[in-house]
């Protein structure tokens, strides 16, 4: 109950195109789910994150859809980049207490020039 | 410049040998945790704290030690009982209240190598 499951494991994307990334939740105490970003032999980066009183966060490029009832949230990258090529990562967090992550497995994103 | 610093970068273990991981934070954050990253596996909490003097095992503790003496450093040691310690160790804090009260920053790593 307390795994979060992201798919894919790795994703090739032309240039131009759209990313889209998919984690599932069990835990339904989980309020807060960020999305993290992460290059090769750095930690982590915050890229944006959602609470589940809003169904979609919106910040540049990059777009949280969230589902209360199916469990799911998903990372929408508009326009990708070569630049964006990199590791990502969702997570689930209650936000009382101890503000522990739960993290998903990792997606690796590759931005075809 | 605020951050969060880990120290080394890559770190070099001999067989029954421990060795410590620096983290330290200028942020003022409350809490501290240490991840695991290895390939295909996420993240992986080995231990965090929320205040001084405290501190609480993570999924993966085993092998692994803290303290927490200073609000601004959280020091992870790997014992030579942790018979499998090559990964990229990760620190993060969170600053417990405020508007991004739970938000999780993280450090720039420790690659640790078992020789």
């Amino acid at each position: 109950q307390q795994q979060v499951k992201q798919s894919p494991q790795s994703l090739i994307v032309q240039k131009g195109g759209i990313s889209i990334i998919n984690c599932a939740y069990e835990n339904t105490a989980f309020d807060y789910f960020p999305w993290y970003q992460q290059f090769p032999g750095k930690g982590p980066a915050l890229l944006i994150a959602i609470r589940p009183d809003v169904s979609e966060k919106k910040e540049g490029r990059f777009t949280i859809s969230f589902n209360k009832s199916a469990k799911q949230f998903s990372l929408h990258i508009m326009d990708s980049q070569p630049g964006d090529s990199a590791t990502y990562f969702c997570a689930a967090s209650t936000t009382s207490g101890t503000y522990k992550y739960i993290f998903g497995t990792g997606t690796r994103l590759k931005v075809l020039a | 410049d605020g951050g969060i610093t880990q120290s080394p970068k890559y770190l070099f273990r001999k067989e029954g040998q421990n060795v410590t991981l620096s983290c330290e934070q200028n942020l003022n954050h409350d809490a501290m945790y240490w991840y695991r990253q290895d390939p295909g596996q996420g993240l992986r909490l080995i231990y965090y704290s929320q205040i001084v003097n405290d501190f609480q095992k993570g999924d993966i503790a085993e092998g692994y030690s803290v303290s927490r003496e200073k609000k601004e450093s959280f020091p992870l040691t790997v014992t030579s009982a942790q018979k499998n310690p090559t990964a990229f160790y990760l620190c993060a804090s969170t600053p417990g209240v405020g508007r991004n009260q739970e938000t999780q920053y993280f450090g720039p790593g420790t690659r640790l190598l078992v020789l």
